[in-house]
């Protein structure tokens, strides 16, 4: 089967840094992806990985080691307005071979940013 | 572009009642998705869709869940009779049929059954 952990919460102020961590099994993979999801809104895409190493954007950046079936975000510069969920997401086992995008979340990291 | 569009935003039902969500996908995406949210449970994907077919329904709870695609611009989801535990936040999301494209959610429906 396939199952993805992360933290359920964690707290930073404003201008830190925060890694948050995700750990995955799947039997299948094509790439691991990260989401933004602000209270009462609907997630948005941030970054994936399919290749092993940091992927850097901005203030936000992932890395991925694929045979330890690990991710994290890393989150720079920290300001009131990243206080939201970040949900860590893999593809479905069910779906490996057929090429789909059904992508199976983890719960979720609240992040919550204070000044 | 518009987005992914679902309708209703609130649906407020009694138990025993019927209920659909509607979704309009972003045009020209090949995959279409019907995801649940609940604080215990998360983000649990229920069924997808590729050009139309349903692809994986393995996550529909049970058979008062069903799901429709009837063209590539809509589809939805009906539950029959509906029950309290059914309360959650149902996303739709689109995406192109590359395989690390991002999925595209729609502002999804707040479902409360009485």
């Amino acid at each position: 089967g396939q199952n993805i952990d992360q933290p359920t919460e964690m707290t930073a102020t404003e201008g830190a840094i925060v890694q948050i961590n995700c750990t995955y099994q799947t039997s299948g993979f094509n790439g691991l992806f990260w989401y933004q999801q602000h209270a009462g809104e609907a997630p948005t895409f941030l970054s994936y990985n399919v290749l092993d190493g940091l992927e850097e954007k901005g203030r936000f950046s992932s890395f991925l080691s694929r045979s330890k079936g690990y991710s994290y975000l890393l989150l720079k510069e920290l300001q009131m307005k990243d206080s939201a969920s970040y949900l860590c997401a893999g593809s479905s086992e069910a779906v490996y071979n057929q090429a789909g995008t059904a992508l199976i979340f983890g719960k979720g990291t609240t992040l919550s940013v204070s000044s | 572009d518009a987005g992914v569009i679902q309708s209703p935003r609130h649906e407020v039902t009694e138990m025993g009642q019927e209920v659909t969500l509607r979704c309009k996908p972003i045009s020209g995406h090949d995959y279409l998705f019907w995801y649940r949210q609940t604080m215990m449970r998360g983000l649990e994907l229920l069924i997808y869709f590729n050009n139309n077919v349903p692809i994986d329904d393995s996550g529909m709870p049970e058979d008062r869940f069903s799901a429709k695609m009837p063209n590539a611009s809509f589809s939805t989801l009906k539950i029959q009779p509906s029950e309290p535990r059914d309360s959650a936040v149902y996303f739709c999301a689109s995406s192109f049929r590359d395989t690390y494209s991002p999925l595209h959610f729609g502002n999804g429906t707040r479902l409360t059954v009485t």
